[in-house]
């Protein structure tokens, strides 16, 4: 069983568009986070979710928008997709109180034409 | 801030050669110090980590010592497999927000036969 599994794996759209990515846990885990990781390998933290409730939203654009349907889930959908939002997004999550370890997806590669 | 600086990579070395990958890092407080792998195709995982001053993180080989006179945590392996190729992540943990781990823009390391 995958503990942090992402979908879709590839993403190659179009400019202007609007696209979704999933993420689910089944690590019962409290706290979920997507982070961005550039072509130069460098990732940063986007959004984090504890308990569905929004904790962290780094200085990310609002045709960002993460949603919380529940604890073990944690969508992103982009509107409006542009160039330079290709990258690879990874989701991740980790247990409030544990020693800090995240546990991460394989990550979706999202290309934008 | 808060923030990690790693060497800059790609390292490339021969197999059983000794490996040094160095971390600094700057923080308000006292972080727990992580190093995470990424292997090609892959999500992050944790390699080892240390939460206090002195302690040595160890795994698979590698070994990293959480230096607060010197803000480091450099991770070392005495004798690197062609399977430690890979992108290596120092990362700092900020307790008193949410769990958020700030990353090092990663190393790559590749190791030849």
């Amino acid at each position: 069983d995958t503990a942090v599994s992402q979908t879709p794996k590839y993403l190659v759209t179009q400019m202007g568009n609007d696209k979704s990515i999933k993420c689910e846990q089944n690590l019962g885990h409290d706290t979920m986070y997507w982070y961005k990781q550039d072509s130069k390998k460098f990732l940063k933290i986007m959004f984090s979710y504890n308990n569905k409730e929004l904790i962290i939203n780094e200085t990310v654009p609002n045709r960002f928008s993460p949603k919380s349907p529940d604890k073990a889930h944690l969508n992103l959908h982009i509107n409006s997709l542009e160039l330079g939002d290709s990258a690879v997004y990874f989701c991740a999550s980790s247990q409030e109180g544990s020693t800090g370890e995240l546990f991460f997806g394989e990550g979706s590669r999202l290309t934008v034409l | 801030g808060n923030s990690v600086t790693q060497m800059e990579g790609p390292v490339t070395l021969s197999e059983e050669a000794f490996l040094t990958i160095n971390c600094t890092y700057t923080a308000t407080g006292y972080p727990s110090l992580f190093w995470y792998v990424q292997y090609p195709g892959e999500g992050l995982q944790l390699l080892l980590k240390a939460t206090k001053a002195d302690d040595k993180g160890s795994n698979k080989g590698f070994e990293a010592t959480y230096r607060k006179e010197t803000t480091s945590f450099h991770l070392e392996k005495g004798s690197v497999q062609v399977s430690d190729s890979a992108v290596y992540f120092c990362a700092l943990r900020i307790l008193e927000y949410g769990n958020k781990l700030v990353f090092g823009a990663g190393t790559i390391l590749r190791v030849k036969s």
